[in-house]
């Protein structure tokens, strides 16, 4: 079936030390979008990778999509407290010629100061 | 621009009772989405809509009905609450391929 797998499912980092999540596909994805989530709010959109092996940046925010198109990560540099929430990638799948993105479960970043 | 807006933001209902869930989006979205949240579970896909007057079920659509009578409105129904329907519940809409644009969600609780 469609899916995509995060890992880890939570993270707990000192501030000031790195992070990484990891999300894979069962299938090659066209194109693959990262969103972060506070405690107690909403999904945001962070940015969306469509070409194989890109990296995008957002300060201390990385962005990769593998070569293959079945897997991205999101590093972190340097956590702060405000980095603290869920993140979320997900991949667009297609249904009865319909287009929507099915979630990961996500990674819930701690950033102890 | 108000984005996304979703009401009510918190509802407590008693099993079997039934209601309706309201999403309004003001940025001409052609796409629709209903989504339930639950702890460990990630985003869920109830239902959504690729158009005005079009719907299609998602992941998780049992229990569940909506419509989507105008283009800039989206309506998600219970129509016998159960115990198993408390979720946070985040109403989403984009263009074609974009990035989602999300409501700030509701909070039921079924008892």
């Amino acid at each position: 079936g469609q899916q995509v797998m995060q890992i880890p499912q939570y993270q707990h980092v000192q501030e000031g030390e790195d992070f990484t999540t990891y999300c894979n596909s069962s299938t090659t994805l066209s194109n693959i979008q990262w969103y972060k989530q506070r405690p107690g709010g909403h999904p945001v959109f962070l940015i969306q990778l469509v070409k194989s092996g890109e990296v995008k940046k957002q300060k201390r925010l990385t962005f990769q999509f593998g070569e293959a198109k079945k897997n991205s990560s999101l590093h972190i540099t340097a956590t702060q407290t405000t980095d603290v929430g869920t993140y979320f990638c997900a991949g667009p799948f297609t249904t009865s010629g319909t287009y929507k993105y099915i979630f990961g479960t996500g990674t819930r970043l701690k950033v102890l100061a | 621009n108000a984005g996304v807006t979703q009401t009510p933001k918190f509802r407590v209902l008693k099993t079997g009772q039934s209601m309706t869930l309201l999403c309004a989006q003001d940025m001409n979205h052609e796409y629709m989405y209903w989504y339930r949240q639950d702890p460990g579970m990630g985003l869920r896909l109830i239902h959504y809509s690729v158009g005005e007057g079009t719907t299609a079920k998602g992941e998780v659509p049992d229990g569940y009905n909506v419509s989507r009578l105008k283009k800039q409105n989206f309506l998600l129904g219970l129509e016998s609450a159960a115990p198993s329907q408390t979720s946070v519940y985040f109403c989403a809409s984009s263009k074609r391929g974009a990035g989602y644009t999300f409501g700030s969600g509701t909070r039921l609780t079924v008892v």
